[in-house]
């Protein structure tokens, strides 16, 4: 079945860049989309991509898609103390349905 | 607006007891769903619904049951609690079920611990 798979932990100096990579399984995905998660709250959406892009910037984030090896990544620039938060990938599979597919989330740590 | 509302934010249960997570959403969102949230194990598909009157089975149904009667409100019941289902569970929707919807809302959890 679909698996979506990332790195557990990341610590980083604020002011520094914070990469944080995915890959997944299912190759018919047409979205996919990176959430955070604070402390004690549900999950945002934080930004997505569509499966035909490559690369995707809004602000301080840039995602990076290679779709040929199925990899995924978030670039936040300027990582901020205020970015520590879980971060989920997620792949919409490509069934009818659209369910999403969550990696196990990585925790981003950010020391001042 | 109010978006996605769980109710209860926390709960304890004893093993067997029975008890129904609430979730109701007032988006008019078609989609809606179930996950839970276990350390080291993200989020994963419990049941799921398209539309009042339909809901289907996600990644770990086994314990937990579901029922659609209105767009807005979608309760999962929990018949005979076990351990196994301490966990936190979110309620998630989205406008539509396939095409172009991007974004689905969370509720902000229910954290669920059976002793």
């Amino acid at each position: 079945g679909e698996d979506v798979e990332q790195s557990l932990f990341l610590s980083v100096r604020e002011g520094d860049s914070s990469v944080i990579n995915c890959t997944y399984t299912d190759s018919s995905s047409t979205y996919l989309y990176w959430y955070k998660q604070e402390p004690g709250a549900g999950l945002q959406l934080l930004t997505y991509i569509f499966s035909n892009m490559d690369m995707k910037q809004d602000q301080r984030l840039t995602v990076l898609l290679n779709k040929k090896d199925k990899h995924l990544s978030l670039r936040i620039a300027d990582t901020q103390t205020g970015d520590s938060a879980i971060y989920f990938c997620a792949e919409r599979d490509g069934g009818s349905q659209g369910n999403l597919i969550f990696g196990k989330g990585t925790k981003l740590s950010v020391k001042p | 607006n109010a978006g996605v509302t769980q109710t209860p934010k926390f709960q304890v249960l004893k093993t067997g007891q029975s008890m129904t997570l609430q979730c109701a959403q007032d988006m008019n969102h078609e989609y809606m769903s179930w996950y839970r949230q276990d350390p080291g194990m993200g989020l994963r598909l419990i049941h799921y619904s398209v539309g009042a009157g339909i809901t289907d089975q996600g990644e770990v149904p086994n314990g937990y049951n579901v029922s659609r009667s209105t767009t807005e409100d979608f309760p999962l019941r929990l018949l005979s609690a076990a351990p196994s289902q301490t966990s936190v569970y979110f309620c998630a929707s989205r406008s539509g079920w396939g095409g172009v919807n991007i974004e689905a809302f969370f509720g902000q959890g229910t954290r669920l611990t059976v002793v």
